[in-house]
């Protein structure tokens, strides 16, 4: 079990510049959150999909966050522009949904620095 | 909402020693499931133990065990023959089913040699 995998780990831009950032989550499951952290607002979930499908998006921030599962083995989470209070680390986790209780498991997260 | 509290940001105990994070939260379902997860320095979330809210037993996993009381709305982790490398963050979780996670605000926890 690879778990699940977020890459780029580190990731540093300029404001303005299209930030995206990669998840694969653990063959077989089929839900998929996005999260994010900060000092100041803790751990945020941002959207979360179940069999692909969007389920609830109220936690992006605006306009310029986009979140797209095209297949049960990948997911993007696209910045666009990016702005420095994005500078936040970057969640993903993956549960197996028909298991009410299942816990979600973490990737290694994506720290994001828009300077 | 659902929202989950910590009320100790900050905890120490000594190597060997015993200690107690609080949680609370607030539902107003039956039905729902309370989660510890543990966060340290290389950031990584790792699932440290995992209570059931019908089930009255308290959960254990080595020397992680829970003190769930459901109709106080607390859950509680113990952690016993702290080591030092139970030091990190922890965070308190909460979800129903097919819902999101719902995490607290973090209790960072120093381990004293």
């Amino acid at each position: 079990d690879a778990g699940v995998i977020q890459s780029p780990r580190h990731e540093v831009t300029e404001m303005g510049q299209e930030v995206t950032l990669r998840c694969k989550p653990i063959s077989g499951h089929n839900s998929l959150f996005w999260y994010r952290q900060t000092m100041m607002r803790g751990l945020e979930l941002l959207i979360y999909f179940n069999n692909n499908v969007p389920i609830d998006d109220s936690g992006m921030p605006e306009d310029r966050f986009s979140a797209k599962m095209p297949n049960a083995s990948f997911s993007t989470l696209k910045i666009q522009p990016s702005e420095p209070r994005d500078s936040a680390v970057y969640f993903c986790a993956s549960s197996v949904r028909r298991q009410g209780g299942s816990p979600l498991h973490f990737g290694n997260g994506t720290r994001l620095t828009v300077t | 909402a659902q929202t989950v509290t910590q009320s100790q940001p900050e905890m120490s105990v000594q190597e060997a020693e015993t200690v107690t994070l609080s949680c609370t939260y607030d539902t107003s379902e039956s039905d729902y499931y309370l989660f510890w997860y543990k966060q340290p320095p290389s950031r990584q979330m790792i699932l440290v133990i995992r209570q059931e809210a019908y089930k009255q037993q308290n959960a254990t996993e080595n020397r992680f065990s829970v003190n769930f009381q459901k109709a106080a709305k607390s859950f509680s982790l113990k952690i016993s023959d702290s080591q030092l490398g139970d030091a990190a963050m922890y965070f308190c979780a909460y979800k129903t089913s097919g819902s999101r996670l719902t995490f607290g605000e973090g209790t960072q926890l120093t381990v004293n040699p």
